[in-house]
């Protein structure tokens, strides 16, 4: 069955430092894969996806994601975290043309 | 630029009691869903509907109902509320078809059954 894996429930940081939230996919070929972001008492927001194309993906808030076939994986990064990105993230893929398969989500914390 | 709106956002309700959450999107998307939201659960799909007319149950329907009222409206039914239906409940859309479109959503409906 596809799916899509969080390793780390919580990530915590130091502001101005660089930040990576990690997703590892499961599908053969070339999937599509979205990340999102939860912050508290709201609804989930797209931050960027991956169809095909470059394996550097650019998305919303100066996020960016790795898009790497030979480690299956999909990892959220920012060059310099701040207070404000503290928030539950999601990696999710297409499980139809539908549907979308959520990972378990990772809670980032940032501190001053 | 509403997005996905949700009503209501707070609601306690008995054991055995009935209620519906609607949904409604202003984006001219053919897809909706519903998730409940649970901590160290993550997302998991109650029902969709990939488009007006047509409704499938997802990772966990047991428990409730849909209507898919028009291409803008989605509704939950709770007929018999129960205890283990405490949750935070998602409604989403997302358009057009393929699988390459993000989902949007709205900013729950924070349920407690006592």
């Amino acid at each position: 069955a596809q799916s899509v894996a969080q390793p780390e429930d919580q990530v915590n940081v130091a502001e101005g430092n660089p930040l990576t939230v990690k997703c590892t996919y499961s599908v053969s070929g070339n999937p599509y894969l979205f990340w999102y972001v939860q912050y508290p008492n709201r609804g989930l927001q797209f931050l960027l996806k991956y169809i095909t194309g470059d394996n550097l993906v650019k998305g919303s808030y100066g996020f960016e994601a790795e898009f790497n076939k030979s480690q299956t994986s999909f990892h959220l990064k920012k060059p310099s975290a701040l207070v404000s990105d503290s928030a539950l993230y999601f990696c999710a893929e297409p499980s139809s043309a539908s549907k979308i398969i959520f990972g378990s989500g990772t809670r980032l914390s940032i501190r001053p | 630029n509403a997005g996905v709106t949700q009503t209501p956002k707070f609601q306690v309700l008995k054991t055995g009691q009935s209620m519906t959450l609607q949904c409604a999107q202003d984006m001219n998307h053919n897809s909706m869903y519903w998730y409940r939201q649970d901590p160290g659960m993550g997302l998991r799909l109650i029902y969709y509907s990939a488009s007006e007319g047509t409704t499938d149950k997802g990772e966990v329907p047991n428990g409730y109902n849909v209507s898919r009222l028009n291409k803008r409206e989605f509704s939950l039914r709770l007929e018999s509320a129960a205890p283990s239906q405490t949750s935070v409940y998602f409604c989403a859309s997302s358009g057009p078809e393929g699988a390459g479109q993000p989902q949007h959503f709205g900013d729950g409906t924070r349920l407690s059954i006592l």
